[in-house]
Formats: C-alpha cells, structure tokens, sequence
C-alpha cells in the first residue's frame, strides 16, 4: 500500500519555542492530507485538512495561529506547533488521501509523540 | 454532523476465539464508507477492513468481517481465530463521501486484550 512517512518520530523542545513535524507521502500524490491530535487513551481529534495550494481548513476549537499547516506541494505537508506550551505535548499524526482516487481510504504516518518541557 | 460510537472501551479474547466490536454511528448521508483501523502499541494507524455503504455484501478480509447494518446504522466487526497480535486499539471510523471533505470522524476505540 501507499507509505506516509512523518517526521520525527518524536520531539523534545522547550516552553516557548516551534516545532516543525512534517508528512510526506513516498510513493502517492496527496491532494489532501490530514492533521489529527490523539492525547493518551483517546481517539484521534481532526484538527485541519490541507489542500495542495490552498489555505488549511480548521476544525472549530483549533487555533490556526498556533497550528500553522503549509502544503506547499502534492508530496509534503507541514505542521509547525508555535510557541509550544505543555499543554501542547500530544501524539500528532497525519493522513494523506491519494489524488483522484474516488474512495480510496487515507493512508497514515507513524506518528509524532510532543513533549514540551 | 455525524457521529461514531464505540460502547466497548474494552474487551478480552481468549487466543483462537472469536470476538466482536461493536460500532454505531449517526448520519443524514447515503453514500459513505466505514472502516475499521487498528492501532498496535507502535502506534501507527491500520487498516484493518473497509465497507462502502452501497454495498450490502459485508465485507470480509481473512480473519476479519463486519456485520454492516445500514438501516440500523450499525458496524459491527468479527475477530475469528484470535491470535496475540491482534491485540491492539481498535477504531470505528466514517468517511463522507458527500460533504466533498473526505475527512474521516472517529470512535473512542476499543482496547482488545487476548489472553493466551
């Protein structure tokens, strides 16, 4: 099947700072990819769905400043968590949907695991 | 908005057992899909089984089938011959096909245990 890779696999970073978690798809032209937030023992939480070229679409309840997701190209998107807090530390994963496959499902990266300190 | 709901926070299987999850959900939409994914303690995300609700046939992949009952909205899925590795979280998740989003709504899951 098709392969999402996520980057990193885990971060460390200090109260205050950015991080940066990137996914790509290695063999699959994304034209949508997907930003979910799972805490401990819970169910994943869409938080945005990008599009190829186009501005991000938030959930209700996400800050979308704080959340920046760029998808700068059909292979690549990016979420950058801005002045992390603790509260931000989680498990982020993303998905991508392949382009013009009508019903195929969404294909997931590994995982980040946040923690900020 | 649509809804999924897992009742079963968690459930044991004896190893070669059978099991099921239970699944409901809540839509307005006639054409969607269903999936179930699996969730090991790795934590990345797989697919375990896929119904598109058109179909009336359920879906059936190895060891793994559903019991899709659309007027009831109801996904059930069947573990058969349960082995230690299908230990895992398990989600029920709906996908529109409609809305133009594609965006997939997700239950609470469902932890398994086999016992051996």
């Amino acid at each position: 099947g098709a392969v999402v890779s996520q980057h990193p696999s885990w971060v460390i970073c200090k109260s205050g700072t950015s991080v940066k978690i990137e996914c790509r798809s290695l063999d699959f032209q994304a034209t949508t990819m997907f930003w979910y937030r799972q805490f401990p023992k819970q169910s994943l939480m869409l938080m945005a769905t990008s599009n190829e070229g186009s501005k991000a679409t938030y959930e209700q309840g996400v800050e979308k400043d704080k959340f920046l997701i760029n998808h700068a190209s059909l292979t690549l998107s990016t979420l950058t968590v801005t002045s992390a807090h603790p509260e931000d530390s989680s498990f982020y994963i993303c998905s991508a949907r392949e382009q013009g496959v009508r019903g195929t499902e969404a294909f997931f990266g590994q995982g980040t695991r946040l923690t900020v300190v | 908005a649509q809804t999924v709901t897992q009742s079963q926070p968690e459930m044991s299987v004896q190893e070669a057992e059978t099991v099921t999850l239970s699944c409901t959900y809540d839509t307005s939409e006639s054409d969607y899909y269903l999936f179930w994914y699996k969730q090991p303690p790795s934590r990345q995300m797989i697919l375990v089984i896929r119904q598109e609700a058109y179909k009336q046939q359920n879906a059936t992949e190895n060891r793994f089938s559903v019991n899709f009952q659309k007027a009831a909205k109801s996904f059930s899925l069947k573990i058969s011959d349960s082995q230690l590795g299908d230990a895992a979280m398990y989600f029920c998740a709906y996908r529109s096909l409609t809305s133009g989003t594609y965006k997939y709504i997700f239950g609470t899951g469902t932890r398994l245990k086999v016992l051996a």
